[in-house]
């Protein structure tokens, strides 16, 4: 079946500091790719999207690029802030599965706190 | 604001006891998607309706059930409930059935069982 893993947490970073979270995922046909953030009391936001292969998906200085041959979609950003501190989630659709084109599979999240 | 409606945001019960959680989607929306997230299992895909119709179910227990109602708001039935049923349990909205690119999530429903 589909799965999606994540580089493991938490990530502790100063600010100004680069981010790269891995995010790797296992899926049967042509996924869509998608980086989610929770912020504390809150539900999942959508930070940005990419449907095929190549595509880079980009969005408030963060940016990940849907990779077919290395299955994976690492999340980036070039100088973190403390307001970036929130759970990102890695997920995938696989619409090409048959089944719920809407059924998400999610990474288990990783924790990412920047200090002043 | 996200458009999505949950409620309550918190419930506290015993094992044993049956739930209802409430969902109203954004307005315009068909799909609801139920979700559970937790500690051990984080984020599982419980079930998918669409126009009042269920379309995708996921790693749901059989304790559990749901329905959307002619409004397309939804509800989520969780009954003889057990201490490992304590999560969050959200419920995301989109316009379509097809892929979620237009998924809208709620801020969730904290169920602790005790």
């Amino acid at each position: 079946g589909d799965s999606v893993t994540q580089m493991e947490g938490p990530v502790t970073l100063s600010e100004e500091a680069f981010l790269t979270i891995n995010c790797t995922y296992t899926a049967t046909g042509y996924p869509s790719l998608f980086w989610y953030v929770q912020y504390p009391g809150e539900g999942l936001q959508l930070l940005l999207k990419a449907t095929k292969a190549d595509d880079k998906g980009s969005n408030k200085g963060f940016e990940a690029t849907y990779r077919k041959e290395t299955t994976s979609f690492h999340l980036e950003k070039g100088s973190v802030q403390v307001s970036d501190s929130a759970v990102y989630f890695c997920a995938l659709s696989d619409a090409g599965s048959g089944t719920s084109y809407g059924k998400l599979t999610f990474g288990q999240g990783t924790i990412l706190t920047v200090h002043p | 604001d996200s458009g999505v409606t949950q409620t309550p945001k918190h419930l506290i019960t015993a094992t044993g006891q049956r739930v209802t959680l409430r969902c109203s989607p954004r307005s315009g929306d068909l799909s609801v998607y139920w979700y559970q997230q937790s500690l051990d299992q984080g984020l599982q895909f419980l079930i998918h309706y669409y126009n009042g119709e269920e379309r995708a179910k996921g790693n749901i227990l059989e304790r559990f059930s749901a329905q959307q109602f002619p409004d397309l708001h939804s509800e989520l039935n969780l009954s003889s409930l057990e201490l490992g049923d304590s999560a969050l349990y959200f419920c995301a909205s989109s316009v379509g059935h097809r892929g979620p690119y237009g998924y809208t999530f709620g801020s969730g429903t904290r169920l602790t069982v005790v």
